[in-house]
């Protein structure tokens, strides 16, 4: 059973451009959550998704980020029109049940390094 | 608002020797979370603990729970290379999916 599969690992963007981050969950986890870390830091909460619902997205910024899980294929984490400051890691993990209520352990994926020149 | 603080945030130590890392958070909260994060790599799961009280062992290492001082520790035993790496803890609150973690600390076992 492959774990979380992120890619790219590493994207390079020009401020302006649009950044696409594919996450595929473990093989029969239908619940991904996507987190962001800045150097030096933790990793902080963005969304909260199940297949073709978005539950959670307290942790998105209003503006050009958005988040998908469609019901076949893996989930994207978009970003249009990046700037400087979006440049972290970004990690994406699943479970096969909510965590919250399963006692479930999150898997994480190897997280997509995104750097804006 | 949920708020995780880990000290030490930095942390050299010689191999054979015992350190603690302390998991401080602010609310109450139903789980707790130990993570250990290699330079450039992925989050591995290490321990989440439930209940107050909760100890659980690994190797070297060892993770309790005190849900009353909203404390947990991550305990090295005889600290080898092999355990140099980021270790983050992470609570969440009651029914929340979301995870708030600590701005982790960096341990550096030194031969």
């Amino acid at each position: 059973n492959a774990g979380v599969m992120q890619n790219p690992r590493h994207l390079v963007r020009r401020r302006g451009q649009e950044a696409r981050l594919r996450c595929s969950p473990m093989k029969g986890h239908s619940h991904v959550y996507w987190y962001r870390q800045l150097p030096e830091e933790g990793l902080k909460f963005m969304v909260y998704l199940q297949k073709e619902n978005i539950i959670d997205e307290s942790g998105m910024p209003k503006e050009r980020f958005s988040a998908e899980f469609p019901k076949e294929g893996p989930s994207i984490l978009r970003i249009q029109q990046v700037v400087r400051g979006d440049s972290a890691a970004y990690f994406c993990a699943s479970s096969p049940f909510p965590v919250a209520s399963t006692n479930e352990k999150l898997f994480f994926g190897s997280g997509t390094q995104l750097s804006v020149l | 608002e949920l708020k995780v603080e880990q000290n030490p945030l930095f942390l050299s130590m010689q191999e054979g020797k015992n350190y603690t890392i302390y998991c401080n958070y602010s609310t109450t909260s139903d789980r707790l979370y130990w993570y250990r994060q290699d330079p450039g790599k992925s989050l591995e799961s290490l321990f989440v603990l439930l209940s107050n009280g909760a100890v659980k062992q690994e190797g070297r290492l060892m993770a309790s729970l005190d849900t009353k001082a909203r404390l947990s520790t991550l305990h090295i035993t005889a600290a080898v290379h092999d355990l140099s790496a980021t270790y983050f803890c992470a609570v969440s609150n009651f029914g929340n999916e979301k995870l708030t973690f600590g701005t982790g600390t960096r341990l550096t076992i030194i031969p």
